[in-house]
């Protein structure tokens, strides 16, 4: 899988938007972006994934840009629930031999400040 | 419905002891990982099965570790010999299908401190 940067930590206030960003320019054109977030004391958690599309479901929205090259989480209205380790992972889209699994990085460390 | 679980949650260890770490996937779910987390780290692959069959093992790291699913449905990591660098977080996780488009739904961890 490609490799994903991603800022070590971020801060927000409680009922704020926040924007994770992930960069990923050695994505392939056949690679998804998906996100898992992983609370304290936790096993990951799915949150969404996406190829070229934005996409929106009932925990955030995924915003891909235009050459795929980098793509941001977003957090409409951040809660005290939303701290945790956020990953951005790329999956090939072709199943086979060492594509199954998740590669993770070290994420980012979100804080919610109430 | 029932997520993934996983026994124990918590797990002590002699140096030398073996262990047995068990992980029961979410009913229906075709394949299931072992993932390892040391403290501060992302988690990393270790060894995939699909069904019964284990497809992949490469993450593995040493022949210590053996992972068995042998009905298709509930896993057992073994680790044998337990060191201190085995202590960490071993997560398990299920998927409905082997398409790469599918979630992979994770249990909340066997904690392992090897003493």
């Amino acid at each position: 899988d490609a490799k994903t940067t991603q800022p070590n930590s971020m801060e927000s206030n409680e009922e704020e938007p926040v924007h994770l960003p992930c960069n990923h320019s050695t994505i392939s054109g056949t690679d998804y972006i998906h996100w898992y977030r992983q609370l304290p004391s936790q096993g990951p958690e799915y949150v969404i994934h996406g190829l070229t599309s934005n996409v929106n479901n009932r925990m955030a929205s995924l915003a891909i840009a235009e050459d795929r090259k980098s793509s941001t989480l977003i957090l409409h209205r951040a809660t005290l629930r939303d701290a945790a380790v956020y990953y951005c992972i790329l999956r090939s889209a072709y199943s086979g031999a060492g594509s199954y699994q998740l590669t993770f990085g070290k994420g980012t460390k979100l804080s919610v400040i109430p | 419905g029932a997520g993934v679980s996983q026994s124990p949650r918590y797990k002590v260890a002699k140096r030398g002891q073996d262990v047995a770490l068990r992980c029961d996937p979410i009913s229906g779910h075709v394949s299931l990982f072992w993932y390892q987390q040391a403290l501060g780290q992302g988690p990393e692959f270790l060894t995939y099965f699909q069904n019964e069959a284990q497809l992949d093992k490469s993450g593995l790291p040493s022949d210590r570790f053996f992972a068995e699913r042998p009905e298709g449905s509930v896993s057992t990591l073994k680790i044998q010999r337990t060191q201190q660098e085995d202590s960490a977080v071993y997560l398990c996780a299920s998927s409905f299908r082997t398409v790469n488009s599918y979630e992979q739904y994770f249990g909340p961890g066997t904690r392992l401190t090897v003493t």
